[in-house]
């Protein structure tokens, strides 16, 4: 079992609409976890942390982590063309502090 | 605050020579930065973590003699590819964490895309 799980998509979502992604984890004693946009051609850009567990929210983007069911999540509301994307969960595991461990990443597309 | 500048963002070079990538933290010390490769459309590949002041660890099936690091001060990590071959076209991206605790994610640089040709 990979530590970090992602459906590599493509999921595609209109325009305005609510986008989910989602992201399984194996370490229960996974601290912190972030959610990376990457660009095609482009390196990943940090756009969520989220540490305990329920909603954080920011602009748009909601983060979502219950570490009983060891998920977490991405809500993108209003969703923009901009958005299309891939989408990279990311964690530290309880065992390795200093290194982050990324998942493969669920590809975005908005449709117009 | 955070910025991690690599450089160079492209390069071009014939097979057999050698091509050194820049990361440098800005405005923060780090003595530990990432190197990563990525090929189009697959995922992020971890290739080794540099220390400042000591030997790189590398992942399981990179070689060591082919891509070399240094990390000779907190804020300048290199990365050579030698003997560069077109196998090794790819785009390399280092990153690095502000030393504000283990619950902060790291900061990537932009990025470097080699064409070996």
């Amino acid at each position: 079992q990979k530590e970090v799980e992602q459906n590599s998509g493509p999921l595609s979502v209109p325009e305005g609409a609510i986008a989910s992604l989602n992201c399984t984890y194996s370490d229960r004693g996974s601290q912190s976890f972030f959610w990376y946009r990457q660009y095609s051609g482009k390196s990943p850009e940090l756009i969520m942390s989220i540490y305990s567990n329920g909603d954080k929210e920011d602009g748009r983007f909601t983060a979502q982590l219950n570490k009983a069911s060891q998920y977490v999540s991405l809500l993108i509301r209003d969703s923009q063309p901009s958005d299309s994307a891939t989408y990279l969960c990311a964690l530290y595991p309880y065992s390795s502090a200093s290194k982050i461990i990324f998942g493969s990443g669920t590809r975005l597309s908005i449709r117009p | 605050g955070a910025v991690v500048s690599q450089h160079p963002s492209w390069v071009i070079c014939k097979s057999g020579t050698s091509v050194k990538i820049e990361c440098r933290s800005l405005d923060f010390q780090a003595t530990t930065m990432f190197w990563y490769r990525q090929f189009p459309k697959q995922s992020l590949m971890l290739m080794a973590t540099s220390n400042e002041g000591s030997k790189a660890t590398y992942e399981q099936g990179v070689e060591k003699d082919k891509f070399l690091i240094n990390h000779a001060s907190l804020t300048l990590s290199t990365l050579t590819v030698t003997s560069a071959h077109p196998e090794d076209s790819s785009f390399y991206i280092c990153s690095a964490r502000p030393p504000t605790g283990p619950l902060f994610g790291y900061t990537f640089g932009s990025g470097t895309r080699l064409t070996v040709v």
